[in-house]
């Protein structure tokens, strides 16, 4: 079985700060790992994802995140919040080879302020 | 392309009455999935098909819920009877096996049961 935890439920940041939203995974086999934004009244859009290539993967919008496996993580960063950044952050992980079937985490609320 | 179309986008219907939502994947994908967001719950895969077969429907609540997949490019999710605890946002994404390991995802139908 498979799971993503997402620590915080919201994150509030200034605008220009970093961002750090993390995400923490438990999988028996190789993970595929995801991060999905979700702004208001839409649907999920992919923002980068894990795929056993490089360990620090880039993705739209300046967010970045590194997959540690002695860690199990795979956190989310960004260097300079803008207020376009505001959204809902999903973690996502499915098996190595297919993203058949994702399992989400929870959810984190960013923020930002002025 | 027009990506995943999903409708209604807004359905309000009262408890007890049959509800069905429909969703058009991107052409040429050929897994599709359905998922329920709620504020408690987060995002629940509810059942996902292959070639319109359904895998999975493991996650679809309970027998007032159906799915089908009548060809490669509609689906549609039936709730009858409706509930007021059915009231959630659904979403619909569908994924090129052997192709980017994304999900593309519709915008969603937000239900609300009175």
């Amino acid at each position: 079985a498979q799971s993503v935890t997402q620590l915080g439920s919201h994150v509030s940041v200034s605008e220009g700060a970093l961002v750090l939203l993390r995400c923490n995974y438990s999988s028996s086999v190789p993970p595929y790992l995801f991060w999905y934004v979700q702004y208001p009244n839409q649907g999920l859009q992919l923002l980068l994802k894990y795929t056993s290539a490089a360990t620090l993967v880039k993705g739209i919008n300046g967010f970045e995140a590194e997959f540690k496996k002695s860690e199990t993580s795979f956190h989310l960063t960004k260097p300079s919040a803008h207020m376009s950044d505001a959204a809902e952050y999903f973690c996502a992980v499915s098996e190595a080879g297919t993203a058949s079937k994702l399992t989400f985490g929870t959810g984190t609320r960013l923020q930002v302020t002025l | 392309d027009a990506g995943v179309i999903q409708s209604p986008r807004h359905e309000v219907t009262e408890m007890g009455q049959e509800v069905t939502l429909r969703c058009k994947p991107i052409s040429g994908h050929d897994y599709l999935f359905w998922y329920r967001q709620t504020m408690m719950r987060g995002l629940e895969l509810l059942i996902y098909f292959n070639n319109n077969v359904p895998i999975d429907d493991s996650g679809m609540p309970e027998d007032r819920f159906s799915a089908k997949m009548p060809n490669a490019s509609f689906s549609t999710l039936k709730i009858q009877p409706s509930e007021p605890r059915d009231s959630a946002v659904y979403f619909c994404a569908s994924i090129l096996a052997g192709g980017p390991d994304e999900q593309f995802f519709g915008p969603g139908t937000r239900l609300t049961v009175l």
